[in-house]
């Protein structure tokens, strides 16, 4: 069975700064998919970002980027430019690379705050 | 515009009662699952779909029952043999191949009276 685990519960940054966050995971699997979930105070699961762990290229959505260590088994977050809008949990999530079996499996989440 | 609905957005349940929670998508997804959101815990998958007339138990499936009549349907009831229902639903969906990610509704607090 995969594990997620995210070791920070909650963070906070000045704005405009840029906060990393950390991931690290426990499978077996050769082959699969790393996500970055937000959720907002309105609760809603918003996809951040999405990494293919064949791809050794780190996966970049604008102001977010990922640090992926395929052997450390590590996928952080960077938040660039932190915004007051970026304020939600952040979860990180994998799925295994097994077609009709794509079940996420969900990190506790970091609290993250952007202070004005 | 497309995406998932989930309903009612607040619910209360009495002891002994067994309730549904609705989600509908107009995604054209093939999959759809349904989690369980509890503080400090993330999501644990309760029940999911892969097609219609399918469905599998997550990892926290005791109490809880699904069908998949149709394939923009995705009913969740809580049943009494739950005894800790109060929680946070979370419905997602996804095209189901290709590793897509999952899209998610935006949930259903479910208390107990």
């Amino acid at each position: 069975a995969q594990t997620v685990t995210q070791s920070q519960p909650e963070m906070s940054v000045q704005e405009a700064e840029t906060v990393t966050l950390s991931c690290t995971y426990d499978t077996s699997e050769n082959n699969y998919y790393l996500f970055w979930y937000k959720q907002p105070p309105s609760r809603q699961m918003i996809l951040v970002i999405r990494q293919e762990a064949y791809k050794q290229q780190n996966a970049t959505e604008n102001r977010f980027s990922v640090n992926f260590q395929k052997a450390a088994k590590s996928f952080s977050l960077k938040i660039s430019d932190s915004q007051l809008g970026d304020t939600a949990m952040y979860f990180c999530a994998f799925m295994k690379q097994n077609f009709g079996n794509e079940k996420l499996t969900f990190g506790t989440g970091t609290r993250l705050t952007i202070i004005p | 515009d497309g995406g998932i609905t989930q309903s009612p957005k607040y619910l209360f349940r009495k002891e002994g009662q067994n309730v549904t929670l609705s989600c509908e998508q107009n995604l054209n997804h093939d999959a759809m699952y349904w989690y369980r959101q509890d503080p400090g815990q993330g999501l644990r998958l309760i029940y999911y779909s892969q097609i219609v007339n399918d469905f599998q138990k997550g990892d926290i499936a005791e109490g809880y029952s699904v069908s998949r009549e149709k394939k923009e349907s995705f009913p969740l009831t809580v049943t009494s043999a739950q005894k800790n229902p109060t929680a946070f639903y979370l419905c997602a969906s996804s095209i189901g191949r290709e590793r897509q990610p999952q899209h998610f509704g935006d949930g259903t607090r479910l208390s107990i009276l």
